[in-house]
């Protein structure tokens, strides 16, 4: 069956410090995977999604980023984090481009900006 | 722009009893998928029922079924026999054919009153 670890659980940074929060995908191939952040209180807002080794769409200007260097494995980052970077970031896998299928959530990381 | 508003942030049901949560959506396209999802304290996603628009009949799973209708785009989410394990954020989301963005709801708190 496949599965999706997303780490670490919890993040307590400074502001201009660097971010890499990891996100790997288990039991399928060639996955779409999705990198979303969820302020309190909201629902959730796309940041980033791949459709393959390499490519990356960005949804929002800010100054995250992600790169997909294997094919089942998303990686978001910020070479100097903004207070308003806090919130919880959620990756997510789904099989098909273009079909039905829903989109699998890992357990999330808690960013809180210092 | 597709967008999805939900237009109820909180709700409450007594245990045992049905409750329906609203959701309605705004879009130019005759062909799209609906998804309801639930966030529990855990912060985990998890799919709870989906529905393509091509279908006409309503998707039902178990407790869970959907009320469709797409003239008047409205999705809302019917959960029958509460239980203490449904209470969670819901959020609805919408995705266009060949779009690999989910839009999301600002979620539906649910509390199950024993």
């Amino acid at each position: 069956s496949q599965t999706i670890h997303q780490w670490p659980a919890t993040l307590v940074q400074p502001v201009g410090s660097p971010l890499s929060l990891e996100c790997t995908v288990e039991g399928t191939s060639n996955p779409n995977l999705y990198w979303y952040r969820q302020a309190a209180g909201r629902g959730l807002q796309l940041l980033f999604y791949s459709v393959g080794i390499g490519q990356i769409s960005s949804e929002v200007p800010q100054n995250l980023s992600a790169s997909r260097p294997q094919d089942r494995q998303f990686i978001l980052s910020s070479k100097k984090l903004l207070l308003s970077d806090s919130g919880f970031y959620l990756c997510a896998w789904s099989a098909e481009v273009q079909g039905h299928q829903p989109q699998h959530f890992g357990d999330g990381t808690r960013l809180s900006i210092l | 722009a597709q967008t999805v508003t939900q237009s109820q942030p909180e709700m409450s049901v007594q245990e045992a009893e049905t409750v329906t949560l609203s959701c309605t959506y705004d879009t130019s396209e005759s062909d799209y998928y609906l998804f309801w999802y639930k966030q529990p304290p855990s912060r985990q996603m998890i799919l709870v029922i989906r529905q393509e628009a091509y279908k006409q009949q309503n998707a039902t799973e178990n407790r869970f079924s959907v009320n469709f209708q797409k003239a008047a785009k409205s999705f809302s989410l019917k959960i029958s026999d509460s239980q203490l394990g449904d209470a969670a954020m819901y959020f609805c989301a919408y995705r266009d054919v060949g779009n690999e963005k989910l839009t999301f709801g600002t979620g539906t708190r649910l509390t199950i009153i024993p």
